[in-house]
């Protein structure tokens, strides 16, 4: 069974930091592009970022560019987002997802749980 | 940037009607990688379309998606009670990989 776990969220203070890891399971973690997406409260969804198979190559929504940063290891079949210089516009639930690039023809098939970020001091 | 758009932002319809939604893109979506998904409150997405046409798999036939370029639709051929939700359109064809506002599915 495929299965994406999310962790990391918490609270945290604006200008803090998070990193957000989402552990992937049922299927070759290396071969697919992955994404976050995340939903502030009440509010619709926002592609946040994603990165190839290979790590090589990432793309960033332009809300988040230079504060976000997505990186993934597939030894772990692991996908991270570290998130620096924290505002209240990003409290949301932050999800992963499998594909939802231009690499692949099959859109987001398979999401996690999601993981809550509150930033607020 | 790609800015989709969709319509209505509502539709209120009975059980047994048919739904009609529509996504519109700013500009033409590459190779239609136009998905859609549903959002039941307090769950994940759930994909049920992508490539503009192709179900997901274990989506009822219920659901089709269609449409090219700029312009997509999906429809619900009979409301069942759990398709009561909201509706996104995603496109994933070129960076970044922007969703539309959603479309709620109530109950009229």
């Amino acid at each position: 069974e495929v299965q994406l776990l999310e962790s990391g969220g918490g609270l945290v203070q604006p200008g803090g930091s998070l990193r957000l890891s989402c552990a992937v399971s049922g299927f070759t973690f290396s071969s697919d592009a992955m994404s976050w997406v995340r939903q502030a409260p009440g509010k619709g969804l926002e592609w946040v970022s994603g990165i190839s198979g290979s790590g090589d190559s990432t793309y960033y929504a332009d809300s988040v560019r230079g504060r976000f940063t997505i990186s993934r290891d597939n030894s772990k079949s692991t996908l991270y987002l570290q998130i620096k210089s924290l505002r209240a516009e990003d409290t949301a639930v932050y999800y992963c997802a499998k594909g939802g690039l231009h690499y692949s023809h099959f859109g987001m098939d398979v999401w996690g749980q999601g993981t809550t970020v509150i930033v607020s001091s | 940037e790609i800015v989709l758009t969709q319509s209505p932002g509502t539709l209120s319809l009975s059980p047994g009607e048919r739904a009609t939604l529509s996504c519109r893109a700013s500009q033409n979506v590459n190779s239609d990688y136009l998905a859609w998904y549903q959002q039941n409150p307090g769950q994940a997405p759930r994909l049920l379309i992508y490539g503009a046409s192709s179900r997901a798999t274990g989506i009822p036939d219920r659901f089709s998606g269609s449409g090219s370029g700029t312009d997509f639709t999906l429809t619900i051929s009979r409301l069942e009670p759990e398709d009561f939700a909201v509706y996104y359109c995603q496109q994933y064809g070129s960076s970044p990989f922007t969703f539309g506002p959603g479309t709620k599915v109530d109950i009229k």
